[in-house]
């Protein structure tokens, strides 16, 4: 099953909205998760289910969609947040991520 | 603090083997099924496979580029898992990273999400 991020890279200010999409191959369901990782870090569950938020990550933070088409939204902009973003598909084996979004500062 | 590291990693010749250790604390490693996952300079993690807990069997399953070559094992007693790395190729080059799964039931099915990774370990495989 391939994932398809987009956009690939977006500069954005402290405060915006964003979102950025993951379009999956073939239907999913809600078996999507998303990650967030930082430079030489190792990727943060932050979002399973399409929607649920995983523990302590803050409620700015939003998942959404089922099938084939997925959205991550962060609803104001933090500092901390600047990182690439990947969605991941947990619905068959082999479990593949998209290519990423990476969130820079405008 | 529920915590993984990852370790082991090294500069090896191709065709040459490696271990890698995951160490487990602050949870009971034995209830988990544990992944792992590399990712190469610049790219997005790959999934490589998983080992489930004794309950389910110490299941296996692994990604087609490695199956035959990697092998999956753990020790509850020592909360480590291993992956044993054979006949290695440059392309094998990357950050391993191993993972806590979670079972979690959905939509009317049982799946596993990635709830912990473990901090990385290297992996360079060069003449």
């Amino acid at each position: 099953i391939q994932l398809t991020q987009s956009p690939s890279s977006l500069s954005a200010s402290v405060g915006d909205r964003v979102s950025f999409t993951c379009r999956a191959s073939q239907g999913i369901s809600s078996y999507v998760a998303w990650y967030q990782q930082k430079p030489g870090k190792a990727p943060k569950l932050l979002i399973y289910d399409a929607s649920t938020l995983h523990d302590e990550v803050p409620s700015r933070f939003s998942g959404s969609g089922m099938g084939t088409d997925f959205t991550l939204t962060i609803s104001s902009l933090q500092p901390e947040d600047f990182a690439t973003y990947y969605c991941q598909q947990l619905y068959a084996n082999p479990l593949t991520f998209g290519g990423g979004t990476k969130v820079e500062i405008k | 603090e529920v915590q993984l590291v990852a370790s082991g990693g090294d500069l090896v010749q191709p065709g040459r083997s490696l271990r890698l250790s995951c160490t487990g604390s602050g949870f009971f490693f034995g209830d988990f099924g544990l992944s792992w996952f590399r990712q190469a300079p610049g790219k997005g993690p790959e999934w490589l496979g998983f080992i489930r807990a004794k309950t389910y069997g110490e299941t296996t399953e692994y990604a087609a580029p490695v199956e035959g070559r990697f092998t999956f094992s753990r020790d509850d007693s020592k909360s480590i898992a291993y992956l044993q790395m054979n006949s290695l190729k440059t392309e094998d080059t990357a950050v391993y990273y191993c993972t806590r799964d979670r079972q979690h039931h959905f939509g009317g099915l049982y799946y596993y999400y990635m709830d912990v990774w473990g901090e990385g370990t290297t992996v360079t495989v060069s003449s």
